[in-house]
């Protein structure tokens, strides 16, 4: 089973300011089966990036994914209100797992 | 457009068992993949399982071998996710996203989700 680590834990940022997730595996992610998810209180997550840098539809540019092998990276690049969420890396081989994911708060 | 409808809350003594559905509409339902993905009070995302809506294929998180069976209904483009010798651990809210048809892949449209209290 390969295990995602997400740092850090919380990101306290400001709006307008750069936001970078980091998601690390415990082995080689095949052909960059990375994913990222946002999600809010009450609410199911919603797909951000695929394929490690691909963005889902509907998605602003603002999000971007990067990284292959076993380290990854979500960076959004200039923080909106509405980006303060907790956010989950996740792998898509033949099984699945979700890191612990990374909580953007307002500083 | 895409929907996944689940059906309501659960409120389940330990020991016992729990049927959950998921309605998909908006989409072909067997060209596609379903996985169950739960979420306990407070905690991160926990994937389930699997199943192929177009073979019925089936691949679950070792943890739940033996203790969950997930089917499907493409007469009524229906997933359900049936969770046996509930464990008050189990209480959680328990979601259905839309994944692969051959693989679980990634999960692009999800349910509102379906909390399932296990209490005595």
């Amino acid at each position: 089973e390969i295990v995602l680590t997400q740092s850090p834990g919380t990101l306290s940022l400001s709006p307008g300011e750069r936001a970078t997730l980091s998601c690390r595996a415990s082995q080689s992610v095949s052909s960059s089966y990375l994913a990222w998810y946002q999600q809010k209180p009450g609410q199911a997550p919603r797909l951000l990036i695929y394929g490690a840098s691909s963005r889902a539809t509907g998605i602003p540019d603002r999000f971007s994914g990067s990284g292959s092998g076993t380290d990854f990276t979500l960076t959004i690049s200039r923080l909106e209100p509405e980006d303060f969420a907790v956010y989950y890396c996740q792998q898509y081989g033949s099984s699945p797992s979700f890191g612990g994911g990374t909580k953007v708060e307002i500083k | 457009q895409v929907q996944l409808v689940q059906s309501g809350a659960e409120v389940k003594k330990p020991g016992a068992s729990v049927k959950v559905s998921c309605k998909a509409s908006g989409y072909t339902f067997t060209s596609y993949g379903i996985s169950w993905v739960r979420q306990a009070p407070g905690q991160g995302l926990e994937w389930m399982g699997w199943i192929s809506a177009y073979n019925g294929n089936t691949n679950y998180a070792q943890k739940l071998q033996g203790r969950v069976t997930m089917t499907t209904d493409t007469s009524t483009s229906t997933a359900y996710m049936e969770l046996r010798s509930l464990r008050s651990d189990d209480t959680a809210v328990y979601y259905c996203a839309r994944g692969d048809y051959g693989e679980p892949g990634y999960f692009d449209y999800w349910g509102q989700g379906t909390l399932v209290t296990v209490s005595s």
